[in-house]
């Protein structure tokens, strides 16, 4: 069975800085990774997803993620956070069903 | 057109008593799903519907927990003499298909707690 790890329940950044949110999978079979965002008070949307091809994805609001199969990594990346990018950030491998990590919550300060 | 549709969004029962939540998926959405999310716990997978079929019904906590679709569209979560721990989000996502080649998309969810 496939699983997830989040390796940090939460990150603090100030506004402007770059951000890494980290995501690890475990499988032995290929395959397809998704980030989703929850926004405070909405519902989840997704980011951005990895099928196949290129192993840098880029999703919305200037987020990117790079599949990294040696490493078995997905890791979520933005350059210059703005305020508005506070919000639980959830990684997701594969399959007709969503295993969802744990989350990250990212809180960005003025 | 509208995206998917959660009732009621809030629901404060008594522990023991039975709640249903609804969820009115994207039209033309062959795939529905349910998930709990709970506080500090993350998002829990509970029950996945192929049009009116449940080939996956793995993540249901208990006997206490039922789901079931009706036309293809509609979706009700029963919950039996729910208990303390079942209170949580309940989140419903519908997909064209079956994921993880369709993006899902999410209800706004509905707020269970049980007294």
């Amino acid at each position: 069975a496939q699983s997830v790890t989040q390796l940090d329940s939460q990150v603090p950044v100030f506004e402007e800085a770059p951000v890494e949110l980290r995501c690890n999978y475990s499988s032995s079979v290929s395959v397809y990774l998704f980030w989703y965002v929850q926004y405070p008070n909405q519902g989840l949307q997704l980011l951005l997803k990895y099928l196949s091809g290129s192993t840098l994805v880029k999703g919305i609001n200037g987020f990117e993620a790079e599949f990294n199969k040696s490493q078995t990594s997905f890791h979520l990346r933005k350059p210059s956070v703005h305020i508005s990018d506070t919000a639980e950030y959830f990684c997701a491998p594969d399959t007709d069903k969503l295993i969802f990590g744990t989350g990250t919550r990212l809180q960005v300060f003025p | 057109g509208a995206g998917v549709s959660q009732s009621p969004s809030n629901k404060v029962t008594e522990k023991g008593k039975d709640v249903e939540l609804r969820c009115d998926p994207i039209s033309g959405h062959t795939a529905l799903y349910w998930y709990r999310q709970s506080l500090g716990q993350g998002l829990e997978f509970l029950i996945y519907f192929q049009g009116n079929s449940a080939p996956d019904k793995s993540g249901l906590p208990s006997d206490r927990f039922s789901a079931e679709r009706t036309g293809g569209s509609v979706s009700t979560l029963t919950i039996q003499r729910t208990q303390q721990e079942d209170s949580a989000v309940y989140l419903c996502a519908s997909s064209l298909e079956r994921a993880p080649y369709n993006e899902q998309f999410f209800g706004p969810g509905t707020r269970l707690t049980v007294l």
